[in-house]
């Protein structure tokens, strides 16, 4: 079937640097999610990427959607601990099963202060 | 989010028992979800509802059942439990007619089968 590998599985930093967390489909996507679920918490919806190439910011977060649309990334600059969990990329193909997110495996975030 | 509910938060049970495992919503959402999470395996989609008559199968449904009593109530069954059924389950609910991607997640129940 379809899959999304993510990378890192882990990354620790420290607070203040940048964070980047990278997923990759062999085969097109439609679109793309991220998700952020916190420790002992639930996936919360981050943001959305429909276009090739497209690039969105929401504060120190910055998403990019690849331009063949099989690649994204989400970057956290000057992390804080707030930022601290698992991070998640749901893609979405076209077709048959176009309904149904695939999760990457996240990318959990530890922040030493 | 507290507009979807799961109850229970956690359960035990012993292997070849039935559980169900329920969700409800206020949000007015017409579609529902069930997934499992493994450590280190992300999210699994078990089964799908974009209404009251409509159910849908996802990448794991094997062992599995649902109901979808109400569009406010969703269901999960596992009629035999097995241990390797143990892992974190959460509902979640879009709305089709405003942003139908976002998708928003219950608290989660946790399962072990012994």
């Amino acid at each position: 079937g379809q899959q999304v590998m993510q990378i890192p599985q882990y990354q620790h930093v420290q607070e203040g640097e940048d964070f980047t967390t990278y997923c990759n489909s062999s085969t097109t996507l439609s679109n793309i999610q991220w998700y952020k679920q916190r420790p002992g918490g639930h996936p919360v919806f981050l943001i959305q990427l429909v276009k090739s190439g497209e690039v969105k910011k929401q504060k120190r977060l910055t998403f990019q959607f690849g331009e063949a649309k099989k690649n994204s990334s989400l970057h956290i600059t000057a992390t804080q601990t707030t930022d601290v969990g698992t991070y998640f990329c749901a893609g979405r193909y076209s077709g048959a099963g176009s309904y149904q997110l695939t999760f990457g495996k996240g990318t959990k975030l530890s922040v030493i202060p | 989010d507290a507009d979807v509910t799961q109850t229970p938060r956690n359960r035990i049970t012993k292997t070849g028992k039935r559980i169900m495992l329920e969700c409800s919503q206020t949000k007015g959402h017409d579609r529902m979800y069930w997934y499992r999470q493994d450590p280190g395996l992300g999210l699994r989609l078990i089964y799908y509802s974009f209404d009251v008559k409509d159910i849908n199968k996802g990448e794991i449904s094997d062992g599995y059942s649902v109901s979808r009593q109400a569009q406010a109530k969703f269901s999960l069954s596992l009629e035999s439990a097995i241990p390797n059924q143990t892992a974190l389950y959460f509902c979640a609910t879009s709305d089709s007619a405003n942003r139908p991607y976002e998708q928003y997640f219950g608290p989660g129940t946790r399962l072990t089968v012994t």
